[in-house]
């Protein structure tokens, strides 16, 4: 089956850490994306990336940096840089920007003590 | 700017019950449209679609939407709610015509009452 996976589903750090949060598609998609999600305030643009080897700064890019190494593979790190780290974070792929749906990963909670 | 708008928070319908939630967009030109759904702790699930022609959009679980380019609106309906309906519901828009990305609605929770 095609899709997207988000591994860990928890994530538990403490303060200062870096915290490296993988997604991975095989839908042969070209753009990826990540979001933070907090209660009540929708889903925020953290990065994304339109092509291997390219990314660029979502709304909420401070704290945090991503890599595109690979089509299938669009890791975030969350830096100690990161004020308030605690959220859920989604990661999404799509054909290309601009084009058709998203299709969404399950998911990543991250909690930082 | 463009906007996508999701005026209700929350709304709460009893079992059996139809739904109608609401979404408006700002944008220039009619943009493709697109409702999510989030069951808690997961990831957004399509809905349903509009990229243009019968303005009446039938998607999966049941629901439909409706877009009236009059109203700038792209509202999502589902005749008789049951109670797995129970989940938050974006509302999201992409320009037509380049590389953009989707701006979402902030999202209205749906409460179902036995």
């Amino acid at each position: 089956d095609g899709g997207i996976t988000q591994s860990p589903k928890y994530l538990f750090r403490k303060e200062g850490q870096n915290v490296t949060l993988s997604c991975e598609q095989n839908l042969n998609h070209d753009a990826m994306y990540w979001y933070r999600q907090d209660p009540g305030q929708g889903l925020r643009l953290i990065y994304y990336s339109q092509i291997v080897n390219d990314f660029q700064k979502g709304d909420i890019a401070e704290g945090y940096s991503v890599s595109r190494e690979k089509k299938e593979s669009f890791p975030l790190t969350v830096t100690s840089a990161q004020k308030n780290p605690t959220a859920f974070y989604l990661c999404a792929s799509s054909i290309r920007t601009g084009a058709g749906e998203q299709y969404f990963g399950p998911g990543t909670r991250l909690t930082v003590t | 700017a463009q906007s996508v708008t999701q005026p209700d928070i929350h709304i709460t319908v009893s079992e059996g019950a139809s739904l109608e939630l609401r979404c408006n967009y700002s944008y220039g030109a009619t943009p493709y449209l697109f409702w999510y759904v989030q069951s808690p702790g997961q990831g957004l699930q399509l809905l349903l679609k509009y990229f243009s022609g019968d303005t009446l959009v039938q998607g999966i679980k049941g629901f439909e939407a409706e877009f009236k380019r009059s109203q700038s609106s792209f509202n999502l309906r589902k005749p008789s709610v049951h109670w797995s309906d129970a989940a938050e519901y974006f509302c999201a828009a992409l320009p037509s015509g380049g590389s953009y990305i989707p701006t979402f609605g902030r999202g209205t929770s749906l409460i179902v009452h036995p």
